[in-house]
């Protein structure tokens, strides 16, 4: 089991461009959440797919997007990038069991934005 | 946003017990405290999870004090490959699904 795997591992982007990132869950989970993580912070949420909609959402601005395809696997879209956008970015994936609900996180795409 | 509140480093000396502390007052009686562990920025590794009573599992101890409000996280005999960024969330259920609320972790470090 390959556990959760991220693409690109690095990446560099001018302010104002646009910047697509992926995750491949787990196997056997159905649920993608992305989180963004600034030097020195703990991460914080973005959003959560289940069955391809967006379930949950933390505080950030429209130019943060995202999909859910049928086989699990996601995007996290970023437009406009500004030079806040610069961070880890992760993904984890889960299949919510009440109780028994674990998140698995990837190893996480580095963003830089110039 | 965060839930926790954790100090933002501690030493420990190598082969003995870690206990990391977490204050999270506002605890709900349904959110569960998780911990994670971050190493050089690789993504955050489980540790263990409680919702009242303590825990223990291969990796760790989870005390979880009656009224909720705070949590320790003991590791029994701390090993230089501990030295990590260990994280305490609360997780809130809202519906059918979670999230999970980091704080800014403590960066334990331990030394030979």
């Amino acid at each position: 089991d390959a556990g959760v795997t991220q693409s690109p591992t690095h990446l560099i982007k001018t302010r104002g461009q646009q910047v697509t990132l992926r995750c491949s869950p787990k196997s056997g989970h159905d649920t993608v959440s992305w989180y963004q993580q600034a030097l020195g912070q703990g991460p914080q949420f973005i959003f959560q797919y289940y069955e391809e909609e967006e379930r949950q959402r933390g505080n950030f601005p429209d130019r943060f997007s995202g999909h859910q395809f049928p086989n699990y696997s996601s995007e996290l879209n970023v437009n406009a990038l500004l030079l806040g956008d610069s961070a880890l970015y992760l993904c984890a994936s889960s299949s919510g069991v009440m109780g028994l609900y674990e998140q698995y996180f990837g190893p996480g795409t580095r963003l830089t934005v110039t | 946003d965060a839930k926790t509140t954790q100090p933002p480093s501690m030493d420990c000396a190598e082969g003995r017990a870690a206990n990391l502390p977490c204050n999270h007052s506002t605890i709900s009686g349904n959110e569960y405290v998780y911990w994670y562990r971050q190493i050089h920025s690789q993504g955050p590794q489980y540790i263990i999870h409680g919702l009242k009573n303590n825990e223990t599992n291969e990796m760790a101890s989870l005390i979880i004090t009656e009224d909720r409000k705070s949590s320790t996280l003991i590791l029994p005999h701390a090993t230089l490959r501990d030295t990590a960024v260990y994280y305490c969330i609360v997780r809130v259920v809202s519906g059918n699904f979670n999230k999970f609320y980091f704080g800014s972790g403590t960066k334990l470090n331990v030394k030979p």
